[in-house]
């Protein structure tokens, strides 16, 4: 069954150290994304970052990387020197299938809700 | 570019009332999806339209139904509301490629 799990409902961190928020996913379909998203307390959904299955690198987007360990099914997400406004409720979440395929719906983890310390 | 937008912002309506929401998709979009999200839940999926075609339904019940225009807006219509209802509704659009780009949602609450 297709399923993403988050572990971890809350985080604290300290400004400007790293963070990693866990992500683990469970999939038969040998071709999937991986994404990340921040959704502050206003409720808009943030993209952060994308892994594809295929894709043999880990992705980064500035701050952003994603630990992607495919034969363990982890994608977690790691944020670099954390900032006052990375605090927000994070979301892991799979779209099976490929790119530009028929659906491109997502499955979302529970969240994990960050908040980082002066 | 303007980004996805989201109608009305907030809404109020009472058990077995009926409601529409609607969204615009960032323009060249054809794609857009619409996800509920109940307070401490990740959102789940209600359905996505491509051009103008269903592509894909979650697990709700047939009182939810949408549809999408030629422009590529879409409307999420709800009958015969239930307490269980009240959510987040996000809208989310695609240019066909990975990503999504959410809107900023509609808060439903029912009373």
């Amino acid at each position: 069954a297709q399923k993403i799990t988050q572990t971890q409902p809350g985080m604290f961190v300290q400004e400007k150290e790293a963070v990693t928020l866990d992500c683990t996913y469970d999939t038969s379909d040998p071709s999937y994304g991986l994404f990340w998203y921040k959704q502050p307390s206003s409720g808009e959904m943030i993209f952060l970052i994308y892994q594809g299955s295929y894709d043999q690198q880990n992705a980064t987007e500035g701050r952003y990387s994603l630990n992607f360990q495919k034969a363990r099914k982890s994608a977690n997400l790691v944020i670099s020197a954390s900032q006052l406004g990375d605090s927000a409720m994070y979301f892991c979440a799979m779209r099976e299938g490929r790119e530009g395929g028929a659906t491109n719906k997502l499955i979302f983890g529970t969240g994990t809700l960050l908040a980082v310390q002066p | 570019d303007a980004g996805v937008t989201q109608s009305p912002t907030h809404l109020i309506k009472t058990r077995g009332q009926h409601v529409t929401l609607r969204c615009s998709p960032i323009s060249g979009h054809k794609s857009v999806s619409w996800y509920q999200q109940v307070l401490g839940q990740g959102p789940q999926f209600i359905f996505q339209y491509y051009e103008k075609e269903e592509r894909g339904r979650g697990n709700f019940p047939d009182r939810f139904s949408a549809r999408q225009f030629p422009n590529y807006s879409s409307e999420l219509n709800v009958n015969a509301l239930l307490l269980g209802d009240s959510a987040l509704y996000l809208c989310a659009s695609s240019p066909r490629r990975y990503e999504q780009y959410f809107g900023p949602g509609t808060r439903l609450t029912v009373t």
